[in-house]
């Protein structure tokens, strides 16, 4: 299968910084990378998303990057508000193989 | 809500025993794919179903199988079970076949609990 690794695994911040998760994956056929949200006790929930002819998309507060050289891509959150604390994945391809989650904390 | 529906919502059974898990995809899709979440665990790939026949497969053990029918549900057995099969068990669908990607939408899970 694909491998994605994802970091950090957990990530505190406070209220208002700015929040970084970053994915690298070994599958250059790869052209679709999507950002899941799961909050406690609940189902992922597709927050944004990116295809290989795209280096950036933004959608309000929440931004990927995606740098296919390199192999990977990252999921840029701006403004944190306690809402935003969750579990976030990324994933990769068709079978949307995912990275093993960051936890994210933001202290009021 | 996903238009996903997972039943039951809750299980529990003993060690040894045989499940069944099933998914409704939302109207239309045609990919079903199931994942294993284990306590503080990421979403693990088990297996993806298109159409009716199995076009991935991901960790899954030689115990556990999966079918999707006519109607396009999906079925997840899990066979001779052991204390660490105990994990929620999510099922998502999307569109489409493999090579055109699209959002996956996720159903609220099964949770099983193997004592």
């Amino acid at each position: 299968g694909e491998n994605v690794e994802q970091h950090p695994s957990t990530l505190s911040v406070q209220e208002g910084d700015s929040a970084v998760i970053k994915c690298t994956y070994s599958d250059s056929a790869s052209n679709y990378f999507p950002w899941y949200k799961q909050e406690l006790g609940k189902r992922p929930q597709l927050i944004i998303d990116i295809r290989s002819n795209v280096g950036e998309k933004k959608d309000q507060r929440i931004a990927v990057t995606l740098n296919k050289t390199a192999k990977h891509f990252s999921l840029h959150i701006t403004e944190t508000q306690p809402e935003d604390s969750a579990v976030y994945f990324c994933g990769i391809g068709n079978q949307f193989y995912f990275g093993t989650g960051t936890s994210l904390t933001v202290i009021p | 809500d996903s238009g996903v529906t997972q039943t039951p919502k809750h299980l529990i059974t003993a060690t040894g025993q045989r499940v069944t898990l099933r998914c409704s995809p939302r109207s239309g899709d045609l990919s079903v794919y199931w994942y294993q979440q284990s306590l503080d665990q990421g979403l693990q790939f088990l297996i993806q179903y298109y159409n009716g026949e199995e076009r991935a497969k991901g960790n899954i053990l030689e115990r556990f199988s999966a079918q999707q029918f006519p109607d396009l549900h999906s079925e997840l057995n899990l066979s001779s079970l052991e204390l660490g099969d105990s994990a929620l068990y999510f099922c998502a669908s999307s569109p489409y076949a493999t090579g055109v990607t699209a959002e996956a939408f996720f159903g609220q899970g099964t949770r099983l609990t193997v004592v």
